[in-house]
């Protein structure tokens, strides 16, 4: 069975550009969920979808970002424009429908915003 | 306070000795405690569960949970160097929507000597 993927696995862009990230759950899984560490820091929930709906997006950041899930299938995460304290791994993960306690992570998407 | 805290180390310990790691968590209602084990550069790895006052045993690690304290730990027997990580303890916290959101401590760095 394929793991959570995530693409691109490194983005470098500059200041005021935009990106996107994108997350592929495990297949069957109703539950997708972004995460990010910014360096030194803990990871930070962003915001977690059933199916294409957002359930909670309590943590993101400022309405720079974007979270998309059509279909209810893969997911985007669009930064714009971004800006340096935007720098950081971001995290998917997805869970089963009903049992959202385990959550298996994606590799990660490392952005570098210059 | 931080919702989850945690001693980032490095803890260094001998190869064959016991290494602990600990955590605390500020949410009395939180229900669900997890350790993830993040290798430099890889996506955390769900290796402990625990719902439940007391001791749970897999394998070489044991997860130990007290609510009453507010206190998670996670016991690693006959360390490996291959154990040398970062652990990260995480916390369900329930919100308005009836599911759980997931909140991180920074993690501990475990060096393990040969």
């Amino acid at each position: 069975e394929a793991g959570v993927t995530q693409f691109p696995s490194h983005s470098v862009i500059e200041k005021g550009q935009t990106v996107t990230l994108r997350c592929d759950p495990i297949s069957g899984h109703d539950n997708l969920y972004w995460y990010r560490r910014v360096m030194g820091k803990e990871i930070k929930f962003l915001l977690h979808f059933v199916k294409e709906s957002k359930q909670d997006e309590s943590g993101m950041p400022n309405n720079r970002f974007l979270a998309e899930r059509t279909g209810g299938t893969y997911s985007t995460l669009k930064v714009q424009p971004a800006e340096l304290e935007d720098s950081g791994v971001y995290f998917c993960a997805s869970s089963i429908q009903g049992y959202t306690d385990t959550q298996y992570f994606g590799p990660g998407t490392r952005l570098t915003v210059l | 306070q931080k919702e989850v805290e945690q001693n980032s180390g490095p803890l260094s310990v001998p190869e064959g000795a016991i290494a602990s790691l600990n955590c605390t968590y500020s949410d009395r209602v939180s229900q669900s405690f997890f350790w993830y084990r993040q290798y430099s550069g890889k996506s955390p790895e769900l290796i402990m569960s625990i719902y439940s006052n007391g001791d749970k045993e897999d394998g070489r690690f044991t997860a130990q949970l007290n609510k009453a304290s507010q206190y998670v730990s996670l016991l690693i027997r006959d360390s490996q160097p291959s154990d040398s990580a970062t652990y990260l303890c995480a916390v369900n916290v329930p919100n308005s929507g009836g599911y759980q959101k997931v909140t991180f401590g920074t993690g501990t760095k475990l060096q393990v000597i040969p």
